[in-house]
This record gives C-alpha cells, structure tokens and sequence, in this order.
C-alpha cells in the first residue's frame, strides 16, 4: 500500500504502553473537533470527537482531552496495541456550520512488540 | 469499513489533461466533501456538496470542480492539470448539520 505521512512526526511506544498523540490547532472559534486514525493504503477513521463545551471524553480505550485557552488537543490511547499503529490527524470544524473540516499534520505513531 | 466507494483506486495523467474521479457515499448521506491529501500532509478540504449544490469550499482553483447527483454519488474534476496536483483523492460521505465524515479510501493521483 502507499505510504501516508513520509515525513511526519513520529511516536514510538511499547505494545501495552500508553500513547499521547498532541495537536494544536489554529481557530479559536472552532467548536468541534474529531481524531481521525488513517492507516496504509486506506482513508481516514474516525476514533473520537468532543464539542467545545466539554474538556473531556473517553471512548474505548481513547481519551481525548481539550484545552480551549492555549488551543490543545491530546489524544490518548490506553495499552497500545500494534493494530493502533498508523498516522493520527487532529481535525477542527472552524465555520461552526457545516461538515467542512481542517485538518492538522499528522503524527505516525509506531508500536513496538 | 465505511461504505463510501470512491474509483478508480489509482490514475495515472499527465500534464494538461483532465481528470474525473468519482465517489459513492454512504447509504442515507446526503453531504459529500472531497479533500487533497499530498504526500505526508494532512487532507486540506476542497468543496462540499449538499442536495446537488455546493456548500462551501477551500482554497482550490476553479479548474477544480465538482458535481453531486440525485442518488448523492458525487464527482470532482480537475482540468489543466499540474504536478502539484498529484495527490491521494478522498471523499467523505455526512448527513447534513452532523458533522461526522466518514472517509473512502482514496484515489491515488499521479501527475507526470
């Protein structure tokens, strides 16, 4: 398959390790904000999202955690296991309206047996 | 898997050609959006269709067009293409006002 994300950033954790993948985003009047996983070869997959309104949200052994002062986005997944390796991008809703998306760079996270 | 299709899966064009890449969105999705994805970046957002007509759009060139046809199937074309076009191709298939998208898996566009 191809290879998405030659030159991105990169975390490298132990299987049953947890991970934290950072983001910071640009637009302050953004109200949502989703976590896409996108592996080799295939389109983005969403994980998890969270409203402006709220701080955090825990889904299935991922957490997100937003911090609207200083524009932060950390997505943490629990007890990384090698089927979670793959490029996480951060996305932001700036127009409030719509589905039009902004995403950020991507981190290529990489789990180690 | 998400259940938009997006075809063909690869393409190959040079320089100067058009290109018409098409996508099938997800059962009852009436929104579909189409991004660029270069290499080792994340997708940039071009257009988004609702009922057949567009309903927003990103920082692309009018050569870059697109259509949404009753059955919400959707397609973009690219005219005068140019290197910098080559790029993975995704679609994103939404109810409208919901903000959830889900991704097909690309096309793979190679300018040469």
């Amino acid at each position: 398959g191809e290879s998405v994300g030659l030159h991105l950033p990169t975390l490298s954790v132990q299987e049953g390790d947890n991970s934290i993948i950072n983001c910071a985003y640009s637009n302050s009047a953004s109200d949502y904000f989703i976590w896409y996983k996108q592996e080799s070869g295939k389109g983005p997959q969403f994980i998890i999202d969270i409203r402006s309104n709220m701080d955090k949200r825990q889904g299935q052994r991922v957490t997100v955690l937003l911090n609207k002062t200083v524009k932060h986005l950390s997505l943490q997944i629990a007890a990384t296991q090698p089927g979670d390796s793959a490029v996480y991008f951060c996305a932001e809703n700036p127009n409030n309206a719509g589905n039009m998306l902004t995403f950020g760079g991507g981190t290529r996270l990489m789990v180690k047996p | 898997e998400t259940g938009v299709t997006q075809s063909p899966t690869h393409l190959i064009k040079t320089r100067g050609q058009q290109v018409t890449l098409r996508c099938s969105s997800q059962s009852g999705h009436n929104t579909v959006s189409w991004y660029q994805q270069a290499l080792g970046q994340g997708p940039q957002f071009i257009f988004q269709y609702y009922r057949e007509e567009e309903n927003g759009r990103g920082n692309f060139p009018p050569r870059f067009s697109g259509l949404q046809f009753p059955n919400y199937s959707s397609e973009l074309n690219v005219n005068a293409l140019e290197l910098d076009d080559s790029a993975l191709y995704l679609c994103a298939s939404s109810f409208a006002n919901r903000e959830e998208q889900f991704f097909g898996p690309g096309t793979r566009l190679t300018v040469l």
